[in-house]
């Protein structure tokens, strides 16, 4: 079973309201993903790092969107001005190496944009 | 750039029958991609089922079957005889190596009739 902790499970912010989600990936996994899944199982891949190293972002996550992965601390992603297209499950997974890419997966936060 | 195409569900058959779920993938590179199959039990987060990463080989687990065929860019999902069990959402995804933002296929949801 994975070892991917997510938090908060669940997340209800208001429009135009800031939305951070952390992630801690399993012990030794050097590499993060972050994913938007929407309402119809479609997964959006966001971002994803090698320790703190941004490799690869799609637009979305430039403009409106954050992350960070410092060292000793939880991996995060941030919505800085909620919108009702948000809402979705956001899930983190990790990998153990650069290259194969197997994911481990967290639950998941469901975010609610009211 | 990259897509991924599984069978569209629900997919619903009886315990003890065959099962096959396709999957097809873009070739929008030179560079073969990663393979794998990713699965959600009712109730759970989302796990590894299997992957293959040479084009040509077979990856298997907990009875499925998945063969890497780089001729027809397809990874379908094959087990002789399910189970109750295994009712659950399949879900088909590829990584390059030489850009690793992951596809996934829009899912697959089983249902296995006992």
């Amino acid at each position: 079973n994975s070892k991917v902790i997510q938090t908060p499970r669940y997340l209800v912010k208001g429009q135009g309201q800031k939305a951070k989600m952390r992630c801690i990936p399993e012990k030794g996994h050097p590499v993060v993903f972050w994913y938007q899944q929407n309402k119809n199982n479609e997964f959006k891949f966001l971002i994803n790092f090698q320790n703190q190293e941004v490799l690869q972002q799609i637009d979305m996550t430039e403009k409106r969107f954050s992350a960070e992965c410092p060292s000793n601390s939880p991996c995060s992603l941030e919505i800085q001005s909620s919108e009702a297209g948000d809402s979705a499950l956001y899930l983190c997974a990790s990998s153990p190496d650069r290259g194969v890419y197997e994911q481990y997966f967290g639950p998941g936060t469901r975010l609610t944009v009211l | 750039g990259d897509s991924v195409t599984q069978t569209e569900g629900p997919v619903t058959v009886s315990e003890s029958e065959s099962l096959i779920i396709n999957c097809t993938y873009s070739a929008t590179s030179i560079a073969y991609p990663n393979l794998f199959w990713y699965v959600r039990y009712p109730g759970e987060g989302l796990q590894l089922l299997l992957k293959v990463i040479t084009a040509g080989q077979k990856g298997s687990s907990r009875g499925f079957e998945a063969t890497y065929n780089k001729e027809t860019t397809s990874f379908h999902l094959q087990k002789a005889s399910v189970q109750e069990s295994d009712s659950a959402v399949y879900y088909c995804a590829l990584v390059r190596n030489n850009n690793n933002a992951p596809r996934f296929g829009a899912g697959t949801k089983l249902s296995v009739k006992p």
